[in-house]
C-alpha cells in the first residue's frame, strides 16, 4: 500500500460545528504532516508529527487540534472555524525525504 | 532562510512541444530537491527527486538535474501531452530546517491539442 488516504473528501461546516479530518497510511512512515492549501498557492505547513509525537506547530490557531492515535493515523479536529479557514487540507507522510500526499479534504466553512 | 523560486506562469504549450520550468533555490547545507505535480482537484504527487549534486531525477518523461553551481533544478520534458496539464511545484528539504519542506509558488501548465 503506497497511499495516504484522507476522509472525507469534501466537508461543509458551520462556524459553531465540531468536525474531524482523518488521514491514514500503511507505508510505515514515521513522519506525518498536515498542510493547508489555498487556491493557486503552495501548501502551507501546519503540524508535523514524528514518531507519533507533535514536533512542529507552525503557530496554528487553537481551533485546529491535531491528534496522532498511532503510527498509521492522523486526525485534525476542527472547532469554531472561520470562513477564511476554507481551503484544501492535505495530509502527507514521509520517510527518507519526499512526501506522499493524500488527495485532501476540501473544507468549506459557512 | 531557505527559499525556492519558480518561473512565473501560467505556461501554455501545444501538444508535443518542449517544456522547461525553471527552479532556483537558496538553502544552507545540502538540500534534497523535488518536483511535485498537482492535477485539478487532487493532492500533490511526487514527480521526481534528487538528493545530491549532479543527480538526475526522472519519471514519466520528465527530468531535472541538481545543479549546485547554479543552485537550480529545472524541470524538462521533451514532448508534452494534454494530460500533463497541471500545477508543478518545486521544493526542497534542508537538513538545517528540521526536515521541513520549502515550496515554490507553483507553475500552472496548460497543454493544448
Amino acid at each position: 500500500d503506497t497511499e495516504v488516504t484522507q476522509t472525507p473528501k469534501h466537508l461543509v461546516m458551520g462556524m459553531t460545528n465540531k468536525k474531524s479530518l482523518k488521514c491514514e497510511q500503511h507505508m510505515g512512515h514515521r513522519a506525518m504532516y498536515w498542510y493547508k492549501q489555498k487556491a493557486k498557492k503552495p501548501p502551507e505547513l501546519m503540524f508535523v508529527y514524528s514518531y507519533e509525537k507533535l514536533s512542529i506547530n507552525e503557530s496554528v490557531p487553537s481551533r485546529f487540534s491535531p491528534e496522532c492515535p498511532n503510527s498509521s493515523l492522523l486526525n485534525l479536529h476542527l472547532h469554531a472555524l472561520q470562513p477564511e479557514d476554507s481551503a484544501l487540507y492535505l495530509c502527507a507522510s514521509s520517510q527518507l525525504g519526499g512526501y506522499t500526499f493524500g488527495s485532501g479534504t476540501r473544507l468549506t466553512v459557512v | 532562510g531557505d527559499s525556492v523560486t519558480q518561473m512565473e506562469g501560467p505556461v501554455t504549450l501545444s501538444e508535443e512541444a518542449f517544456l522547461t520550468i525553471n527552479c532556483t533555490y537558496t538553502a544552507t547545507g545540502y538540500p534534497s530537491l523535488f518536483w511535485y505535480v498537482q492535477y485539478p482537484g487532487e493532492g500533490l504527487q511526487l514527480l521526481l527527486k534528487a538528493t545530491k549534486a549532479d543527480d538526475k531525477g526522472s519519471n514519466k518523461g520528465f527530468e531535472a538535474t541538481y545543479r549546485k553551481e547554479t543552485t537550480s533544478f529545472h524541470l524538462e520534458k521533451g514532448s508534452v501531452q494534454v494530460s500533463d496539464s497541471a500545477v508543478y511545484f518545486c521544493a526542497l528539504i534542508s537538513n538545517t530546517n528540521a526536515g521541513k519542506s520549502t515550496f515554490g509558488d507553483g507553475t500552472t501548465l496548460t497543454v493544448k491539442p
